[in-house]
């Protein structure tokens, strides 16, 4: 049973451009959440999405951010126009149900922003 | 305003003594903890938790101790191994949702 997958693993964007993440949560789990950390500090929540739905999007810059997790592929995190202080680790995370235990974490995707 | 508070940045623990990490919350309300460990160009990695019906849960050599009245949590481990060198997050939730508030980490470092 695989984890969960994210790609790409590094991500090199200039300014102004656009990034895109995504994220395959683990087999069975059908909730996704993105998390952020910048340099020096803990994880910070981002979004929560159920299939094709956006439950909690309380952590979200209000412009340039955007997340969806379609019927079918993975989720995906765009980020619109780059910034310098974009760069961070997004991790994203998945679980089977709503409310539970523990969540399980992907590998995170770097991102730079030159 | 940070709601969850890591105070150590980093600890260094000898080989088979015991490493106590600490994190402090602010809220009453959050209800359920938990403690992560990440290394380095990895994702984080659930190691263990408690509910606020309890005030210590024991898995192998990691102990969680939870304080509710002073809202302090604590994370034992004993004893401490070389491959337990990470940096460790206390994250705390409510009703059991997965919208965690993490600490901002410590850096542990087990020396052979």
């Amino acid at each position: 049973n695989a984890g969960v997958m994210q790609n790409p693993r590094h991500l090199v964007r200039r300014r102004g451009q656009e990034a895109r993440l995504r994220c395959s949560p683990m087999k069975g789990h059908s909730h996704v959440y993105w998390y952020r950390q910048l340099p020096e500090e803990g994880l910070k929540f981002m979004v929560y999405l159920q299939k094709e739905n956006i439950i909690d999007e309380s952590g979200m810059p209000k412009e340039r951010f955007s997340a969806e997790f379609p019927k079918e592929g993975p989720s995906i995190l765009r980020i619109q126009q780059v910034v310098r202080g974009d760069s961070a680790a997004y991790f994203c995370a998945s679980s089977p149900t709503a409310y539970g235990t523990e969540a399980f974490f992907g590998q995170g995707t770097r991102l730079t922003v030159v | 305003d940070q709601q969850v508070k890591q105070n150590s940045p980093s600890l260094s623990v000898q080989e088979g003594r015991i490493s106590i990490l600490n994190c402090d919350y602010t809220n009453s309300m959050f209800d359920y903890f938990l403690w992560y460990k990440k290394y380095p160009a990895e994702g984080p990695t659930f190691l263990i938790s408690i509910s606020s019906i309890k005030d210590k849960n024991e898995d192998g050599r990691f102990t969680v101790f939870l304080n509710k009245s002073a809202k302090h949590l604590s994370l034992h481990i004993v004893p401490s191994q070389p491959g337990d060198s990470a940096v460790y997050f206390c994250a705390v939730t409510t009703s059991g949702t997965y919208k965690y508030i993490f600490g901002t980490g410590t850096r542990l470092k087990v020396l052979a």
